[in-house]
């Protein structure tokens, strides 16, 4: 079945080690995103990518980076520098020649816990 | 700017009791709004969304939204609430006319919803 993978489901972390955290697609869409959830605050947009090798930072981009170097991979890293990392994370990806009308497609989320 | 409202953090109906989650929206042009559901511990999930055309959208597990140009809004309805509805629901918004944030969407903070049987 085609859909996306997030991996890890939960990760615990120390202060101080950086993260990454997985998300796959086999869904041929060419846009992905990574969303940040916490309680009572919706969802926070972190990065995106629109095409292969390019990126743009959403609101909440600080201590963070990503790379796509593939279509079907845009993974996240949580470093050092983002001072409150503990959160649920959402990937998600569309159909970006399907233009602004596509809906988004998630992933089942990460629960990172710094400890 | 563009921006989604959802009034109330919870939402508590009994089971077979007609549901309403509200949504409003703000957006420089025409909107394209969406609505999706987020059970515990999961990914959200696609419900319905409304780009052009009849006010009244369709969507999954016989949910529906009304389209309200005049009230910028976006409300979530069902005739007859589940106890499987029970749920977070999230409004979104997207501005087609602002080629930028293409496949961006925003979303609203969300709101829980309780069917009690």
């Amino acid at each position: 079945d085609g859909g996306i993978t997030q991996s890890p489901k939960y990760l615990f972390r120390k202060e101080g080690q950086n993260v990454t955290l997985s998300c796959e697609q086999n869904l041929n869409h060419d846009a992905m995103y990574w969303y940040r959830q916490d309680p009572g605050q919706g969802l926070r947009l972190i990065y995106y990518s629109q095409i292969v090798n390019d990126f743009q930072k959403g609101d909440i981009a600080e201590g963070y980076s990503v790379s796509r170097e593939k279509k079907e991979s845009f993974p996240l890293t949580v470093t050092s520098a983002q001072k409150n990392p503990t959160a649920f994370y959402l990937c998600a990806s569309s159909y970006g020649r399907g233009g602004p009308s596509g809906e988004l497609f998630f992933g089942e989320g990460s629960r990172l816990t710094v400890l | 700017a563009q921006s989604v409202a959802q009034p109330e953090d919870q939402v508590n109906v009994a089971e077979g009791n007609p549901l309403t989650v509200k949504c409003t929206y703000s957006v420089s042009g025409n909107p394209y709004l969406f609505w999706y559901v987020q059970y515990p511990n999961r990914g959200l999930q696609f419900l319905l969304k409304y780009i052009t055309g009849d006010n009244l959208v369709k969507g999954s597990y016989g949910f529906e939204a009304e389209f309200n140009k005049s009230q910028t809004s976006f409300h979530l309805k069902k005739p007859s609430a589940l106890v499987s509805d029970s749920a977070l629901y999230f409004c979104a918004v997207r501005d087609p006319d602002r080629g930028s944030t293409l496949g961006r969407l925003y979303f609203g903070r969300g709101t829980q919803l309780t069917v009690w049987p």
